[in-house]
């Protein structure tokens, strides 16, 4: 069983678009991440959710709006894509007391034509 | 940005040890070290951390120097599925914005045949 896992895996769209990607883990935990890494192989946090309320939001724009249903879930929505919203998004999640120990999806790879 | 400082590259031998180094000079009482991975085209994966003790796991050894100013990850015998980005991070684990890895920019550790 996949612990973390997103959809889609690749994601191709023209500028201006709206789309989504979703994340599940069923590893039962209460915390989950969006990490955005560039073309630069940069890997960045974006938000973070522990028991569905967001407890980061890293300087990004008003754009993506988080959404998480429920613990086992959280997807992100980009609204109005842009080209430099081309990157590879990892979904991760980990439980307390260890939130420094993350369990990563294999990514949803996002280009912005 | 990232706090600690690791070598851009490093090349391993199949079958040896792989010991990669880090340097973590302003980390603080509180903060572990955590070491992930990222094999190519894959999400990070959590490999091991430590505070202060060294630490094993089925997976590689951690030496943390008595100072806890640097820190080595060692692979005892390296296979040329362990060719990875090799990210060393300095965080604490209590709540709040300590819930976010902050990767650098790794240590490409290429093994080699």
């Amino acid at each position: 069983d996949t612990a973390v896992s997103q959809t889609p895996k690749y994601l191709v769209t023209q500028m201006g678009n709206d789309k989504s990607i979703k994340c599940e883990q069923n590893l039962g935990h209460d915390t989950m991440y969006w990490y955005k890494q560039d073309s630069k192989k940069f890997l960045k946090i974006m938000f973070s959710y522990n028991n569905k309320e967001l407890i980061i939001n890293e300087t990004v724009p008003n754009r993506f709006s988080p959404k998480s249903p429920d613990k086992a879930h959280l997807n992100l929505h980009i609204n109005s894509l842009e080209l430099g919203d081309s990157a590879v998004y990892f979904c991760a999640s980990s439980q307390y007391p260890a939130p420094g120990t993350q369990y990563f999806g294999p990514g949803t790879r996002l280009l912005v034509l | 940005d990232a706090k600690t400082t690791q070598p851009p590259s490093m090349d391993c031998a199949e079958g040896r040890a792989a010991n990669l180094p880090c340097n973590h000079s302003t980390i603080s009482g509180n903060e572990y070290v955590y070491w992930y991975r990222q094999i190519h085209s894959q999400g990070p994966q959590y490999i091991i951390h430590g505070l202060k003790n060294n630490e094993t796991n089925e997976m590689a050894s951690l030496i943390i120097t008595e100072d806890r100013k640097s820190s080595t990850l060692i692979l005892p015998h390296a296979t040329l599925r362990d060719t990875a980005v090799y990210y060393c991070i300095d965080k604490g684990d209590s709540g709040g914005s300590n819930y976010k890895l902050t990767f650098g920019k790794g240590t490409l550790l290429t093994v080699n045949p």
